[in-house]
């Protein structure tokens, strides 16, 4: 079984400044895990994947995050907000069960990251 | 690439009016998945299909709901008849299978059932 918590339903930050979207996950095998984004009215936008490779992984935009197998966390940082990231921030872990080609996904419930000038 | 195309992008219907929404996924990829996103239950997976064959379909809410995917560029999701409880953003998405499990949305349906 497999699933992900983001802990913080609503972030607020000022631009300019840090960010950090919280994530933590379970999984009865070797995750996938990926950060998505999603502005109002689109659709999700893949910002970084993480899939056993190095364990900081770059995104776009200048985000990244970070596997953290002992914490079961990935989480998401940018070192300084933009005006533009404004969105909802989703985490999302797949299960990859040997001998099984696709993984389900699993999303956590979003988190709202509120960009304040 | 185009990316995965969604049709229609919004559309409002009376309850009980049958729904149609069509998926055109990424030219290449083997999976395709339907999900709808509502305020109360966040993404759900409704239901998805590998090489055009549904390969589970345990997210589908009720007998009310169908998809088909007639070939590797196409995919519709229907709703007949649709309820105000319907009302959702429906979103398709695709992947290729090369491992990572990335998968590919489109812009998605918003759906208004009154």
């Amino acid at each position: 079984a497999q699933s992900v918590t983001q802990l913080d339903s609503h972030v607020s930050v000022s631009e300019g400044t840090p960010v950090l979207l919280r994530c933590n996950y379970s999984s009865s095998y070797s995750p996938s895990l990926f950060w998505y984004v999603q502005h109002p009215n689109k659709g999700l936008q893949l910002l970084l994947k993480y899939t056993s490779a190095a364990t900081l992984v770059k995104g776009i935009n200048g985000f990244e995050a970070e596997f953290k197998k002992s914490e079961t966390s990935f989480h998401l940082t940018k070192l300084s907000a933009h005006m533009s990231d404004a969105a909802e921030y989703f985490c999302v872990v797949s299960d990859r069960p040997g001998g099984t080609s696709y993984g389900k996904l699993t999303f956590g419930q979003g988190t709202i990251l509120t960009v304040h000038p | 690439d185009a990316g995965v195309i969604q049709s229609p992008r919004h559309e409002v219907t009376e309850m009980g009016q049958e729904v149609t929404l069509r998926c055109k996924p990424i030219s290449g990829h083997d999976y395709l998945f339907w999900y709808r996103q509502t305020m109360m239950r966040g993404l759900e997976l409704l239901i998805y299909f590998n090489n055009n064959v549904p390969i589970d379909d345990s997210g589908m809410p009720e007998d009310r709901f169908s998809a088909k995917m007639p070939n590797a560029s196409f995919s519709t999701l229907k709703i007949q008849p649709s309820e105000p409880r319907d009302s959702a953003v429906y979103f398709c998405a695709s992947s290729l299978w090369t491992g990572g499990n990335t998968i590919y949305f489109g812009e998605g349906s918003w759906l208004t059932v009154v």
